[in-house]
C-alpha cells in the first residue's frame, strides 16, 4: 500500500485566504520534503525537514516524525501559488517516497 | 543556471525501439536519481546511483537500466520501450543519499506509441 498518503486531493482557495495540506505516514519517515509543481511543470522545492517547523514567506511546514504526519500551511493565497503540491518521505537514506498531490487553485 | 538538465526534454518512440534519456548535473552531488510521474500521480522511483560506475535499484525498476558514467552523467535506458512506459521522467541530484534536499531536473515527456 500506499505509504505516503496526502489530503485533500484537490483545493480551491481565494485569493488572500489560506489553509494546510497534510501529508500522513504509514511508517516511520526520517525526513520530508515539500514541492510544488507548477503549470509547466517544473517542481520547485519548498522545503526539507527532519523535524520541527521552517517558514518562508507565505509559507510554513512542520513534520512529526513521532505521529507520522507533516503539513503545509499556506497563507494570503496568491494566483501564482495555483499548482500541485506534493509532500516526498523518506524512510531511509536513500529513497523517498511521493504522496500522489494535491491540485490547488487560486480564484481571483 | 539550471544545476540540473535533462535531455531530450520531449521524445517520441516506437513500441520496441530502445530510448536513452540523459542527465547532466553540475551540484558536484554524489546522489542521482530517476523518477516517472504518471497523469494525476506522484513520482516513483526508478533507478538511482551514489557513485560512478554504480546504479541500484528503486521500486520500479524492470523494464528500465540505468548508467552512471561519471558523477555528472545518469542516463536512463529503455531496451525494448512499452506504451506502459509512456510518462514523464524526472531526473534528480542530491548530496548525500537522502539525507539532503533533492534537487530536480525539468522532467522529459516520452510518448511510446
Amino acid at each position: 500500500g500506499d505509504q505516503v498518503e496526502q489530503s485533500p486531493s484537490a483545493l480551491s482557495l481565494h485569493e488572500g485566504t489560506g489553509s494546510a495540506l497534510r501529508c500522513n505516514f504509514t511508517t516511520t519517515m526520517r525526513a520530508v520534503q515539500w514541492f510544488q509543481q507548477n503549470s509547466r511543470g517544473s517542481l520547485i522545492n519548498l522545503f526539507y525537514l527532519a523535524s520541527g517547523t521552517k517558514e518562508n514567506g507565505r509559507l510554513k511546514s512542520t513534520f512529526n516524525s513521532k505521529e507520522s504526519y507533516s503539513t503545509l500551511h499556506i497563507r494570503d493565497a496568491q494566483l501564482e501559488d495555483s499548482g500541485t503540491y506534493f509532500c516526498a518521505a523518506e524512510p531511509g537514506y536513500q529513497n523517498f517516497y511521493f504522496g500522489k498531490g494535491t491540485s490547488l487553485t487560486v480564484i481571483p | 543556471e539550471a544545476a540540473v538538465t535533462q535531455s531530450p526534454r520531449s521524445k517520441v518512440a516506437v513500441t520496441g525501439g530502445k530510448v536513452t534519456l540523459s542527465c547532466h548535473q553540475t551540484n558536484n552531488h554524489d546522489y542521482m536519481y530517476w523518477y516517472r510521474q504518471d497523469t494525476g500521480h506522484g513520482l516513483r522511483l526508478i533507478h538511482y546511483s551514489y557513485v560512478a560506475d554504480s546504479t541500484e535499484k528503486g521500486d520500479i525498476p524492470d523494464g528500465y537500466k540505468a548508467s552512471r558514467p561519471s558523477q555528472e552523467n545518469f542516463s536512463l535506458i529503455l531496451e525494448l520501450a512499452s506504451l506502459s512506459q509512456t510518462a514523464v521522467y524526472f531526473c534528480a541530484s542530491s548530496g548525500t543519499g537522502g539525507a539532503d534536499t533533492q534537487y530536480f531536473g525539468p522532467g522529459t515527456r516520452l510518448l511510446v506509441l
